[in-house]
């Protein structure tokens, strides 16, 4: 059963735009979540977590949301630039495991 | 930075045969060490997690014997699939954890395993 989930496989955004990735979770355990960016052949690179006490995290381009309440978090990036083309991974932690859990992910598409 | 390296890249090896992949770190001292599995369009799944010196933890479903995990080090870990059938063949991804950051993960660029 997937704990995480991100429903829409893949997702194309015209550049300039804004591009909103979102996940879904089922385990209230979860206390740390976290967004990685990954490339075909590549491990993935962190870009942004939020802790469940918070509901909003922000760095440069890169916004997390988290509504707890509806077991929901969002990523949105803006303005969306070429280079952010890549599969985007929403990942929890939390009920005493190290580890992470992590959705399919979306293949975010940045078209010019 | 934090870079994490992972040797193979890609190996093929033939089935019945055991292959070791080595994950370090190489610029902090890992004190916890995972071990993932990424079958082709799925998630990454978590197989185990080693800290330095002491046994790995694994997750449900993953075979022990089959997949040894070593952490000699707070910069080596190395797995292990003994005996690799063509059902072992997929992405194998490590990360390593910084003992300051309990929340981020650095991960390796992976090794992509073909058991013929």
């Amino acid at each position: 059963d997937q704990q995480v989930k991100q429903n829409s496989p893949s997702l194309s955004v015209q550049e300039g735009r804004i591009s909103i990735l979102n996940c879904d979770y089922t385990n209230s355990m979860f206390d740390y979540f976290l967004w990685y960016k990954k490339y075909p052949a590549e491990g993935p690179t962190f870009l942004i977590s939020i802790s469940s006490i918070k509901d909003k995290n922000e760095d440069g381009r890169f916004t997390v949301f988290l509504n707890k309440s509806a077991k929901h978090l969002s990523l949105h990036i803006v303005p969306s630039q070429p280079g952010d083309s890549a599969v985007y991974f929403c990942a929890a932690m939390g009920g005493g495991a190290d580890g992470l859990t992590f959705g399919k992910g979306t293949h975010l598409i940045i078209q010019p | 930075g934090a870079v994490v390296s992972q040797h193979p890249s890609w190996v093929i090896c033939k089935s019945g045969t055991s292959v070791k992949i080595e994950c370090r770190s190489l610029d902090f001292q890992a004190t916890t060490m995972f071990w993932y599995r990424q079958f082709p369009k799925q998630s990454l799944m978590l197989m185990a997690t080693s800290n330095e010196g002491s046994k790995a933890t694994y997750e449900q479903g993953v075979e022990k014997d089959k997949f040894l995990i070593n952490h000699a080090s707070l910069t080596l870990s190395t797995l292990t699939v003994t005996s690799a059938h063509p059902e072992d063949s997929s992405f194998y991804i490590c990360s390593a954890r910084r003992g300051t950051t309990l929340h981020e993960q650095y991960f390796g660029p992976g090794t992509r395993l073909t058991v013929t």
